[in-house]
């Protein structure tokens, strides 16, 4: 298997542009999280999904993300607009379940200048 | 919110010693998770014990859990330059895993 997919590794982008995050879970994994690390906040879980729906999305920042899983083999985190303290690494992760442990993608490094 | 908070924030050792840090949370949780992150890279999970284990191993790795301080170590023996990274506890609560500041460990050659 090839893990946690994460595309892409690296975006740049103005203030003010949409952003989109994609991910591809490991087959057969039925819970998918997007987390945020940055310096000062640490890793901050975003949204969760169980079995394609959103569960839990309490660590969603603003109106302006939004997430989706239409399948079970593809999710994305969008940002729009995007806004410099937007700027972080995003990771996505997968569980079989919820009780055991995840799986992270590389994440992407996005710079919002 | 971070639930775990590491100790220490980070760690200096020589090739071959023995890395020790410590996390303590705050509210009853279903398991304990270490996970560690190469600088630039995804968090790898370590190990994970559960609410009822005192103690687990797993290679050169040594968890313990003590429920009743709220707090796990985790223990790295004969560390190796390639060990060197960032090292989270995560408690696990309903389906919520939150992660804990990291211990920065450098391990010298």
């Amino acid at each position: 298997d090839a893990g946690v997919i994460q595309s892409p590794r690296h975006e740049v982008t103005e203030m003010g542009q949409e952003v989109t995050l994609r991910c591809k879970p490991i087959s057969g994994h039925n819970s998918l999280f997007w987390y945020r690390q940055t310096m000062m906040r640490g890793l901050e879980l975003l949204i969760y999904f169980n079995n394609n729906v959103p569960i839990d999305d309490s660590g969603m920042p603003e109106d302006r993300f939004s997430a989706k899983m239409p399948n079970a083999s593809f999710s994305t985190l969008k940002i729009q607009p995007s806004e410099p303290r937007d700027s972080a690494v995003y990771f996505c992760a997968s569980s079989p379940r919820g009780l055991y442990g995840y799986t992270f993608g590389s994440g992407t490094r996005l710079t919002v200048v | 919110s971070q639930q775990g908070e590491e100790d220490p924030q980070a760690l200096s050792i020589q090739e071959g010693e023995n890395a020790t840090m410590n996390c303590s949370y705050k509210t009853s949780i279903n398991n304990l998770q270490w996970y560690r992150q190469n600088s630039g890279r995804g968090l790898v999970h370590l190990i994970l014990i559960r609410s009822n284990e005192r103690e687990k191993h797993s290679g050169r790795l040594r968890v313990t859990l003590d429920t009743s301080k709220k707090s796990s170590s985790l223990l790295i023996t004969a560390s190796r330059a390639a060990d060197t990274a960032s090292y989270f506890c995560a408690t696990l609560i309903d389906y919520k895993l939150s992660f804990g500041a990291g211990t920065t460990v450098t391990v010298r050659a």
